[in-house]
């Protein structure tokens, strides 16, 4: 049982934006920044979004997050074949003192 | 570039002691930033295991912190990780990062440790 909440699953197809959230609460979204990794099977995570909206060199701007009290979100648009992968969202825990993760969304480009 | 590299023993026993060491070229470990272990195990989500930082702060995942220490070893531009009395559900690729006490920027590419007799 992850800390965040994240839909098991999302889709969408060639050229669409798709969105996938990610729920927490008090203790951790609402004070502290949201982080977004990308992960494609057999490989490291990726640092895609940090500290809730900053994309890292070299992330397309295709790639957006954002946050809103108890949830924070991931947008990608222009949807595109290679996006096909795994995105966790995390955060820093105040109550536990330590980063949580959500159990991750596994897009599927249709 | 900034590179890490996990090393270590693939399979341990249960009840003994994983033991992992993650090198650090293209920056000093001594360098403002904390160094962080991660793991997932096969076919789950990402775990956050611990972070470090060389002037001595450090954080541990509360589920793992009576068996985890975590150091950082500044002449060798390397940090590690022991846990001790492994199970079954200790099996997991570890991944070590660049990065803060909230997240990895730079990430290893992983390890796989299975915990089996």
């Amino acid at each position: 049982q992850s800390v965040l909440t994240q839909p098991p699953s999302a889709s969408g197809t060639p050229g669409q934006r798709v969105t996938m959230s990610c729920s927490g609460s008090t203790s951790n979204i609402v004070t502290n920044f949201v982080y977004w990794y990308q992960q494609f099977p057999g490989t490291a995570p990726k640092l895609l979004i940090y500290r809730n909206n900053q994309r890292p060199s070299g992330v397309p701007d295709r790639f957006s997050g954002s946050k809103s009290v108890t949830s924070a979100s991931l947008a990608i648009s222009g949807l595109r074949s290679e996006d096909e992968a795994f995105y966790y969202c995390a955060t820093w825990d105040d109550n536990l003192n330590g980063q949580v993760f959500g159990g991750g969304t596994k897009l599927t480009v249709l | 570039q900034v590179q890490l590299q996990e090393s270590g023993p693939g399979l341990v026993k249960p009840s003994e002691t994983l033991s992992l060491t993650c090198s650090v070229s293209g920056l000093s470990i001594t360098s403002n930033y904390y160094w962080v272990w991660f793991r997932q195990p096969p076919g789950k989500g990402l775990e956050w295991v611990g972070s470090i930082h060389h002037a001595g702060s450090v954080y541990y995942s509360p589920s793992l912190k009576s068996r985890l220490t975590i150091s950082v070893h500044t002449s060798r531009d390397q940090f590690s990780l022991r846990l001790n009395f492994v199970t079954a559900a200790d099996t997991a690729v570890y991944y070590c990062a660049r990065g803060s006490h909230d997240y990895g920027d730079v990430w290893g590419r992983g390890t796989l440790v299975t915990v089996s007799s």
